[in-house]
């Protein structure tokens, strides 16, 4: 089955300077790649997707660049905020097999003001 | 994106009993899952929960600890039975909408 993992486990930056994390996945076949942010006690929220047909996705301070032939993806946050402040979780899935996800470890994003 | 609402939002249990979850969903879904995130960890998927068939279980995770139901196209339900310490996660309902998965807000299990 899928496996996908994310790098760093946490990540510390000065508010302003951009954040990067990686994740790789195993399952050749996976074909949509999703990014959620979970601030404590709440839910996962969908920031950004991007489907195995694109190479890059943008939406303000956020991108999502993706690798099909190294299998891995990143998730870009340019001039971080303190309220960007929380997990990330990367996730993989195929879609013709609707939306089971895997999902990475989790990356713990500390913005310094 | 779909409104997904789960009940309860917390609960301790005590060791031994079950507890079942509900997730109501605003809108008619084909497929809903049941997640389950360990205190400091990420998701895991327990099962796919499709109206009119059984679920679908992940490896781990079998129908007598972890029984759904789903009688309907905007509800489902998911039983944590026969409890013990190592059951206390947070469990999650999520649905598929516009091509993106989207979570209810999670039931908190302490079982002690």
């Amino acid at each position: 089955g899928e496996n996908v993992e994310q790098h760093p486990s946490t990540l510390s930056v000065q508010e302003g300077d951009s954040a990067v994390i990686k994740c790789t996945y195993s399952d050749s076949a996976s074909n949509y790649f999703p990014w959620y942010k979970q601030e404590l006690g709440k839910r996962p929220q969908l920031i950004i997707d991007i489907r195995s047909n694109v190479g890059e996705k943008k939406d303000q301070r956020i991108a999502v660049t993706l690798n099909k032939t190294a299998k891995h993806f990143s998730l870009h946050i340019t001039e971080t905020q303190p309220e960007d402040s929380a997990v990330y979780f990367c996730a993989a899935s195929i879609k013709e097999y609707g939306n089971k996800l895997v999902f990475g470890a989790g990356t713990i994003l500390r913005v310094k003001s | 994106s779909a409104v997904i609402s789960q009940k309860p939002s917390r609960d301790i249990c005590q060791r031994g009993t079950s507890l079942t979850i509900q997730c109501q969903v605003d809108s008619q879904v084909t497929m809903m899952f049941w997640y389950r995130q360990q205190p400091g960890q990420s998701l895991t998927l327990i099962a796919t929960a499709n109206q009119g068939s059984e679920a679908t279980y992940e490896s781990g995770f079998v129908i007598d600890k972890f029984p759904i139901s789903r009688p309907n196209l905007t509800f489902s339900t998911l039983t944590v039975s026969n409890m013990s310490p190592e059951d206390s996660s947070i469990y999650l309902c999520s649905v598929e909408d516009g091509g993106a998965a989207f979570f209810g807000q999670g039931t908190r299990l302490t079982v002690v």
